[in-house]
Order: C-alpha cells, then sequence, then structure tokens
C-alpha cells in the first residue's frame, strides 16, 4: 500500500488530453514538492515535472503538473503512443522523513 | 556526457551482504544530493535512501539498519551498502542525483541504468 494513491491505469486516444491523479496528506503532497516520472518499459525512470510544475530541460510543454491542497495531477496533452509507459508521483514526507513514491499509473494510448 | 552508472549487483543468500557502486560522470556527487531507489519485479518505485550535500542521510523503514549509504568523494561514486539481505530486497537498485534546491523538494533528474540484486537461496 503506496503513501500516495495513483489509479491504476487510465487510457485515451492519440491526440486526446489524458491526467493522472496523486492524493496524499498533509504530511507529504500538502506540505512539500511533487515530482512525476515517466518509465518506459525496461527503462529507468525520467524526470517529468518537479517542484510541482517545473519541466527539466528537454521536456515538452505537452507534460504538465499542478497541485492543489494534498492532491496533485500530472497532464499530457497530445498524447502519442510513445507516451504509453508507467508514470510515477513522489515526494518528501515530513513524518516518514523519506521520499514516498505512488504505487504508478499504467497510461495506454489506444 | 553526464550520467551514473550502477555495479555491484549479483546473487546473494538471505543474510549475506553486497555493496553497490554509483560512478557519476559529468558531475559531482559530493555537491548534489544522491538518492537509492529501488524497483521489485513487476513492481512500483519504492525509495530506499538519500545521502544530502552535508553528509545527512535518510531511510526508508524497511532498510534502516540493514542498508548505509556512503560517497567517496576522490572516485566521485556513491555506495550502498546492503547487510543482513532479505528475499523482499530482491530489485533493481537505481540511483540517482537530485535537481530542486526546495526544502521538500526531492526530485531526481538523473537516472543510472540500474543494477539487479537477487536475493535467494
Amino acid at each position: 500500500q503506496s503513501v500516495l494513491t495513483q489509479p491504476p491505469s487510465v487510457s485515451a486516444a492519440p491526440g486526446q488530453r489524458v491526467t493522472i491523479s496523486c492524493s496524499g496528506s498533509s504530511s507529504n503532497i500538502g506540505n512539500n514538492y511533487v515530482s512525476w516520472y515517466q518509465q518506459l518499459p525496461g527503462t529507468a525512470p525520467k524526470l517529468l515535472i518537479y517542484d510541482n510544475n517545473k519541466r527539466p530541460s528537454g521536456i515538452p510543454d505537452r507534460f504538465s503538473g499542478s497541485k492543489s491542497g494534498t492532491s496533485a495531477t500530472l497532464g499530457i496533452t497530445g498524447l502519442q503512443t510513445g507516451d504509453e509507459a508507467d508514470y510515477y508521483c513522489g515526494t518528501w514526507d515530513s513524518s516518514l522523513s523519506g521520499v514516498v513514491f505512488g504505487g504508478g499509473t499504467k497510461l495506454t494510448v489506444l | 556526457e553526464v550520467q551514473l552508472v550502477e555495479s555491484g549487483g549479483g546473487l546473494v543468500q538471505p543474510g549475506g551482504s553486497l555493496r553497490l557502486s554509483c560512478a557519476a560522470s559529468g558531475f559531482t556527487v559530493s555537491t548534489n544530493y544522491m538518492t537509492w531507489v529501488r524497483q521489485a519485479p513487476g513492481k512500483g518505485l519504492e525509495w530506499v535512501s538519500v545521502l544530502y550535500i552535508g553528509g545527512w542521510t535518510f531511510y526508508a523503514d524497511s532498510v534502516r539498519g540493514r542498508f548505509t549509504v556512503s560517497r567517496d568523494n576522490s572516485k566521485n561514486t556513491l555506495y550502498l551498502e546492503m547487510n543482513s539481505l532479505r528475499a523482499e530486497d530482491t530489485a533493481v537498485y537505481y540511483c540517482a542525483r537530485g535537481l530542486s534546491v526546495e526544502p521538500g523538494g526531492d526530485s531526481f533528474d538523473i537516472w543510472g541504468q540500474g543494477t539487479m540484486v537477487t536475493v535467494s537461496s
């Protein structure tokens, strides 16, 4: 059971927009910054979003992040088949004194 | 090129020990915070440990007291010493570099390719 809750799967058609939610509590998302990672099959995770809504260099603006209260959302527009991957949210948990990840969401581009 | 390369994984018996290495190039380990994250076969990401610039370390409850993170500045390498290994420690272990400088903004932008650790008799 992960500290952060994500839907196990989401799906959408190519070109469409999808959102992935990440729910936590005041000890993690509510008072810390959220990051998002993409993991393509058989590869290491890749940072998509940090500090709630910032994109590292090289990440297209099709990917966006937001946070409200104890929840965060990753948005992906203009879906491509290459976006099929597992997506994870992460943040610091002040009560646990450690980093916590969501259980991951598998994105299928139909 | 900025990259991390892990090594040291392998098959070890329950109760045994293993030391993982994470060699950095293109940046300096001592001026970045660094983390270890693992992923059991078919499972999600599980954070293991973090080493901050000032030397502070934090561990997941599942490994505290058994694992130790450290760095060798002269070799620009991060380590994870794993003792009293259990079957549930079986996973791919990744090292990664910290990015955000915001307190509570732990995020990791450069990841290694991972090294597999299998704990089995």
